[in-house]
């Protein structure tokens, strides 16, 4: 079945450092979402891409959903410690409605 | 976007024991997704429950182990039934946030299960 691949699975910074997470996938993508969840929390959704090579900006934030659209990023500029949380990658399972998420990067920062 | 109220948010139970977890949602909507996640660990799709007919369940995941009801467009319950301690999870349910995938998917605050 369809699966996501992320990296790392950990990652701890110097607050003002940058984070960068990754998701690949085997298989072409229809779309791909990121979720941000606190360490308590639920997920919260972020952002979803679907066009090819499309990057989108939410602050601090750049998401990209790369050419071939079977890998994804999402970037934070000079991290915070409320950047702090675990970070997933989720992707449609088939043509349905069903999500399959990536094992998460879990986001440490140092103050 | 859809806000979901689900409860208890955690409880602590004794083997052998069912517990009941409760979603209702502020809006109607077609599909509510039941996952666990265990600790540390990502979301695992438990069931896909549908208004009006029998809850889909994926691989590794049955109905004697996890019925769900879905009585209407606004509520669901899944129930944890004959509790061991590998059942010790968080359970979340979600739906779409919005009309279409743009607005992904909102989920409920969580049910951080243990089992003793």
């Amino acid at each position: 079945g369809q699966q996501v691949m992320q990296i790392p699975q950990y990652q701890h910074v110097q607050e003002g450092e940058d984070f960068t997470t990754y998701c690949n996938s085997s298989t072409t993508l229809s779309n791909i979402q990121w979720y941000k969840q606190r360490p308590g929390g639920h997920p919260v959704f972020l952002i979803q891409l679907v066009k090819s090579g499309e990057v989108k900006k939410q602050k601090r934030l750049t998401f990209q959903f790369g050419e071939a659209k079977k890998n994804s990023s999402l970037h934070i500029t000079a991290t915070q410690t409320t950047d702090v949380g675990t970070y997933f990658c989720a992707v449609p399972r088939g043509g349905s409605e069903k999500l399959v998420f990536g094992k998460g990067t879990k986001l440490t920062v140092n103050p | 976007s859809a806000v979901i109220s689900q409860k208890p948010s955690r409880d602590i139970c004794q083997r052998g024991t069912s517990l009941t977890i409760q979603c209702q949602v502020d809006s109607q909507v077609t599909m509510m997704f039941w996952y666990r996640q265990q600790p540390g660990q990502s979301l695992t799709l438990i069931a896909t429950a549908n208004q009006g007919s029998e809850a889909t369940y994926e691989s590794g995941f049955v109905i004697d182990k996890f019925p769900i009801s879905r009585p209407n467009l606004t509520f669901s319950t899944l129930t944890v039934s004959n509790m061991s301690p590998e059942d010790s999870s968080i359970y979340l349910c979600s739906v779409e946030a919005g009309i279409g995938r743009a607005y992904g998917y909102t989920f409920g605050s969580g049910t951080r299960l243990t089992v003793v």
